[in-house]
């Protein structure tokens, strides 16, 4: 069965440091690859989105993930976070020859300290 | 964002009661779907709605009843909820580029906060 898993759960950085959140899916087939945040009290925003071409895509507010394909991942990288990074960053994958499915993994809760 | 609202925010209803969850989406979308977030898991997909018929039901229980009488609402009806239905519903919606299977980016409304006492 498909299957994302999101490593961290709870990440807590300060102000400027670098941010990885892994990410990895079990699809060995055609996929859409998603990184949405939730700011507190806000609804999931799309933050960035790959769909074929260059695998490193850049998002808003700084973001960028890179596609690994021989890796099943699609890591979310920012080189300096700020407080107002603090959410719950959730990874999604799409089948992309298969219809309207989106598997969304458990969420990571980043808080950045000031 | 008001791309796509729901109503209510916030829902309190014991067992025996009915109950509707509305979704409205405002961009032009032809599909929409309803899933269950609740804590320490990952998102749940309901119900996908394409073109206003249903595409997708995930083994969800019957006394979850989704209608999609247009392209743009969504409603989902309960009844006989337990306890551990209580969970943030989301309605999403997308451009859904029929026949090819290609999917586009999810737009996601605020929830509806749903307490089954």
């Amino acid at each position: 069965a498909q299957s994302v898993s999101q490593h961290n759960h709870h990440v807590i950085l300060s102000e400027a440091a670098s941010l990885e959140l892994g990410c990895n899916y079990s699809y060995g087939g055609t996929v859409n690859l998603f990184w949405y945040v939730q700011y507190p009290g806000q609804h999931l925003q799309l933050l960035l989105k790959y769909f074929s071409g260059d695998p490193l895509v850049k998002g808003i507010k700084g973001f960028e993930a890179e596609f690994i394909k021989s890796k099943f991942s699609f890591n979310l990288r920012k080189p300096s976070v700020q407080w107002s990074d603090t959410a719950e960053y959730f990874c999604a994958v799409s089948r992309g020859a298969a219809g309207n499915q989106f598997y969304f993994g458990t969420g990571t809760s980043l808080t950045v300290i000031p | 964002e008001t791309g796509v609202t729901q109503t209510p925010r916030h829902l309190v209803m014991g067992m025996t009661n009915k109950k509707s969850l509305k979704c409205e989406q405002h961009l032009g979308h032809n599909a929409m779907y309803w899933y269950k977030q609740s804590a320490k898991k990952p998102l749940e997909l309901m119900f996908v709605y394409s073109l206003e018929e249903r595409v997708e039901n995930n083994s969800v229980p019957s006394r979850f009843s989704p209608e999609c009488p247009n392209s743009s609402h969504l409603f989902l009806h309960l009844h006989t909820l337990q306890p551990e239905d209580s969970a943030l519903y989301l309605c999403a919606s997308s451009q859904d580029r029929v026949g090819t299977g290609d999917t586009d980016t999810q737009y996601f409304g605020p929830g509806t906060r749903l307490t089954v006492l």
